[in-house]
């Protein structure tokens, strides 16, 4: 079945750090990939998507890419600020189940200024 | 646009009561509506999907139902409420065609 494993976290850097969260998944077909963004005591938002094999998702400094070759989807800031605080979810829907959304266990990033 | 609505922000329930956690999405037509429960430390859980109006998919065995009464209204429900029913549930819906989803706010529900 579709998986998604993601770097354990926490993960705390200080303000203006580089930032990369691992993501690799398995899945059937070719899915669709996401990283969503929890920040306290609310919902996720979508950050950023790749639908394709090499597509760059990016939005609000993050960016991360598609590689097909090794079924990953690490998300990357160059420079992190404390307001990226939060809990971060890589996520994928996969081509061969339609409906289902698998979501990563989450990474929470703590910025400290 | 399209906005979704859940509801209450949180709750507090004794062991044993019932439960009733209602979403509704506006905007939209026929979208897929998922259920999804983050307990404290770990990640999303998906407990239950649904493609259309009384067709429900559910994910794991568990204490909770889920009914889809209207096109864009999703109920999750449970008749005795237990301890580890505790979490945060997050209603979401996306597009028939589209491929991110979109989240709701979340309930944060405390079973003592």
């Amino acid at each position: 079945g579709d998986s998604v494993t993601q770097m354990e976290g926490p993960v705390t850097l200080s303000e203006e750090a580089f930032l990369t969260i691992n993501c690799t998944y398995t899945a059937t077909g070719y899915p669709s990939l996401f990283w969503y963004v929890q920040y306290p005591g609310e919902g996720l938002q979508l950050l950023l998507k790749a639908t394709k094999a090499d597509d760059k998702g990016s939005n609000k400094g993050f960016e991360a890419t598609y590689r097909k070759e090794t079924t990953s989807f690490h998300l990357e800031k160059g420079s992190v600020q404390v307001s990226d605080s939060a809990v971060y979810f890589c996520a994928l829907r996969s081509g061969g189940s339609n409906y289902k959304l698998t979501f990563g266990k989450g990474t929470l990033l703590t910025v400290n200024p | 646009s399209q906005t979704i609505h859940q509801w209450p922000a949180t709750l507090v329930q004794p062991v044993g009561s019932p439960l009733s956690l209602e979403c509704t999405v506006e905007g939209t037509s026929n979208p897929n509506l998922y259920w999804y429960r983050q307990a404290a430390g770990r990640g999303l859980q998906l407990l239950f999907y649904s493609v259309g109006i009384g067709q429900i998919s559910s994910e794991v065995p568990q204490n909770l139902s889920a009914s889809r009464p209207q096109d864009r209204q999703f109920i999750l429900s449970s008749k005795k409420l237990l301890l580890s029913d505790s979490g945060f549930y997050l209603c979401a819906w996306r597009d028939f065609e589209g491929t991110e989803a979109f989240f709701g706010q979340g309930t944060r529900l405390t079973v003592v």
